[in-house]
């Protein structure tokens, strides 16, 4: 287990069809969280769950947005009816409940809306 | 909603020089993380720093934080071209992380 893995690395998409993206985080976390990242930004906070329980969402998640953790392992991020404006690098990061040792990354899904 | 503004935004230095990068927080946090991202690539930890008054140092690089004055500084010493990449500060409250706008750093030979 040597990291956080981010399932596709990219994904290209016409606008309006629904995407899903997955991430395995450190096997050890319980904690996991979802961010976006734009061209030129840093990431914005989505979503964040701690063990199964999906505790706190960004104004950011629209409805078009839902994220599951099932079994307090593996997580899904979908979009459904996507748009232009979902473009980004959508990542995912997990860490203990302990957080000293920080948070890890995953490399990402690269998202693009045509 | 808690604001981290980092400068400059841009940094092009020579290598063998020093700069510091600085990140100014706007809400009380003693939980402070410094990233480095790569063009392409996710955010690798450079530094955590859980306390008022914390230094901590790797190679070249040093990070501090003040939570009185809620500014962190990332020093960089006799930069090399391989410190070329984007750096972020990110300030914890609640349970998520807000990041700076990051900063562009470019190490010119």
């Amino acid at each position: 287990d040597t990291g956080v893995s981010q399932n596709p690395r990219h994904k290209i998409t016409k606008r309006g069809q629904n995407v899903t993206f997955r991430c395995d985080p450190i096997s050890e976390h319980n904690r996991l969280y979802w961010y976006r990242q734009t061209l030129g930004q840093g990431p914005e906070f989505l979503t964040y769950f701690q063990n199964e329980a999906q505790l706190e969402k960004s104004r950011l998640l629209s409805d078009r947005f839902s994220a599951e953790r099932p079994k307090g392992s593996f997580s899904t991020l979908e979009i459904q009816r996507t748009e232009q404006g979902d473009s980004a690098m959508y990542l995912c990061a997990s860490s203990l409940m302990e957080r000293n040792y920080g948070y890890t990354f995953g490399s990402g899904t690269r998202l693009t809306v045509v | 909603e808690l604001k981290v503004e980092q400068n400059p935004l841009f940094l092009s230095m020579q290598e063998g020089k020093n700069y510091t990068i600085y990140c100014n927080y706007s809400t009380t946090s003693d939980r402070l993380y410094w990233y480095r991202q790569d063009p392409g690539k996710s955010l690798e930890s450079l530094f955590v720093l859980l306390s008022n008054g914390a230094v901590k140092q790797e190679g070249r690089l040093m990070a501090s934080l003040d939570t009185k004055a809620r500014l962190s500084t990332l020093h960089i010493t006799a930069a090399v071209h391989d410190l070329s990449a984007t750096y972020f500060c990110a300030v914890e409250a609640g349970n998520q992380f807000y990041f700076g706008t990051g900063t562009s750093l470019t190490v010119i030979p």
